[in-house]
């Protein structure tokens, strides 16, 4: 199946600093790639749509200005925490979907677990 | 409003079966997936249903009702890696995944 990479899988940061999350997809391409936030023993929630060569999709509730989202090029999608703050500290999770099977499957990375100190 | 209703938590034997039921309300409908996601690792994929029925995949069986919104994830011969949150999704009418809250499937030896 198909590959999505996240880098770093884990970091921890001072308040204030700004912290940027890289989503990759290995062996396809990925002109749309999602990006969650999962808090402890809560579901998945999303955040938002990147989408290559355009401006991510924002999901209601979540500050544009605080999570930049660079979709670059067709394998790569960067999530930047800027002006992180202790209620940041999460899981933040990417996904990217495949068409190449029967159905649009959702490939995840192995998420990033932020912690702000 | 598009909501997904899974039990929060199950317990269950080794080497039983268990079965996890999802129902939805979502604006539209475009297929159903399980996913299974052990603590602080992100999901895997186990299933998906866009057609009525039960699909088959080893000791995992997925059923869907689309007339009910009602779908289950049964699992057979339970093993302790089986312990997991185990989610239900919908691709709603915009292809977006409406995700349902998780259930937490403790396996007892």
């Amino acid at each position: 199946g198909a590959v999505v990479s996240q880098h770093p899988s884990w970091v921890i940061c001072k308040s204030g600093t700004s912290v940027k999350i890289e989503c990759r997809s290995l062996d396809f391409q990925a002109t749309t790639m999602f990006w969650y936030r999962q808090f402890p023993k809560q579901s998945l929630m999303l955040m938002a749509t990147s989408n290559e060569g355009s401006k991510a999709t924002y999901e209601q509730g979540v500050e544009k200005d605080k999570f930049l989202i660079n979709h670059a090029s067709l394998t790569l999608s960067t999530l930047t925490v800027t002006s992180a703050h202790p209620e940041d500290s999460s899981f933040y999770i990417c996904s990217a979907p495949s068409t190449s099977g029967d159905y649009n499957e959702q490939f995840f990375g192995p998420g990033t677990r932020l912690t702000v100190l | 409003g598009q909501n997904i209703d899974q039990p929060t938590e199950m317990t269950a034997t080794e080497g039983a079966i268990v079965q996890i039921n999802c129902t939805y309300q979502t604006s539209g409908f475009n297929g159903l997936f399980w996913y299974q996601q052990h603590a602080g690792e992100a999901p895997t994929f186990l299933s998906y249903n866009v057609l009525d029925g039960l699909e088959e995949k080893g000791r995992f069986s997925s059923f869907l009702s689309r007339s009910k919104g009602y779908s289950y994830l049964l699992l057979k011969e339970l093993q302790m890696k089986d312990s997991a949150s185990y989610l239900c999704a919908v691709l709603d009418s915009n292809y977006q995944l409406i995700w349902g809250a998780g259930t937490k499937l403790i396996i007892k030896p």
